[in-house]
């Protein structure tokens, strides 16, 4: 079945390394998001591709950094510089930038000690 | 993109309708209206979106009224299972403008046995 993979579900860093989260998509979707969800609150975009070797900063971009050099991947990676990175984060795709239904992946929850 | 305001929480009885209200008075003739659900722990999943006529599909029904400045989810018989938090979203249908979904807090909706 198509859908949005992301990996691990759970992962556990220490303070001060950078770590890389996994999203895989075989929808052929050209656009791609990264969201983050804090506790009880909305989701907010940290970065967004809407093609292959392109992306573009979202409203939360500091401390995080993108690739799109597939299709399929945008891996999102949590830098030392992002100074609150434990939280839940999102993978999302759609057929293309202007499409509003997003297929969501399940996931990857972050916590930093 | 247009602000939109959903109570923060609402209950309802297993096998009624669940009606969720959703005000977005600043609406603009070029932004639909998406709705999202996210159960507890998963990724939001898509629902139903619209322009102005109301809109159904086999999870739900969107009312939008005829001046557009709210809208209404309508979940014909709620079972435990559609216990989630419900976004409602306006979103920009073409020319300029940011295509991105920006989710808020939305509706804590729980189905009661």
């Amino acid at each position: 079945d198509g859908g949005i993979t992301q990996s691990p579900k759970y992962l556990f860093r220490k303070e001060g390394q950078n770590v890389t989260l996994s999203c895989e998509q075989n929808l052929n979707h050209d656009a791609m998001y990264w969201y983050r969800q804090d506790p009880g609150q909305g989701l907010r975009l940290i970065y967004y591709s809407q093609i292959v070797n392109d992306f573009q900063k979202g409203d939360i971009a500091e401390g995080y950094s993108v690739s799109r050099e597939k299709k399929e991947s945008f891996p999102l990676t949590v830098t030392s510089a992002q100074k609150n990175p434990t939280a839940f984060y999102l993978c999302a795709s759609s057929i293309d930038r202007t499409d509003g239904g997003y297929t969501f992946g399940s996931g990857t929850r972050l916590t930093v000690v | 993109d247009a602000k939109t305001t959903q109570p923060p929480s609402m209950d309802c009885a297993e096998g009624r309708a669940a009606n969720l209200p959703c005000n977005h008075s600043t609406i603009s003739g070029n932004e639909y209206v998406y709705w999202y659900r996210q159960i507890h722990s998963q990724g939001p999943q898509y629902i139903i979106h619209g322009l102005k006529n109301n809109e159904t599909n086999e999870m739900a029904s969107l009312i939008i009224t005829e001046d557009r400045k709210s809208s209404t989810l309508i979940l014909p018989h709620a079972t435990l299972r559609d216990t989630a938090v419900y976004y409602c979203i306006v979103r920009v249908r073409e020319g300029a403008g940011s295509y991105q979904l920006t989710f808020g807090k939305g509706t804590k909706l729980s189905v009661i046995p």
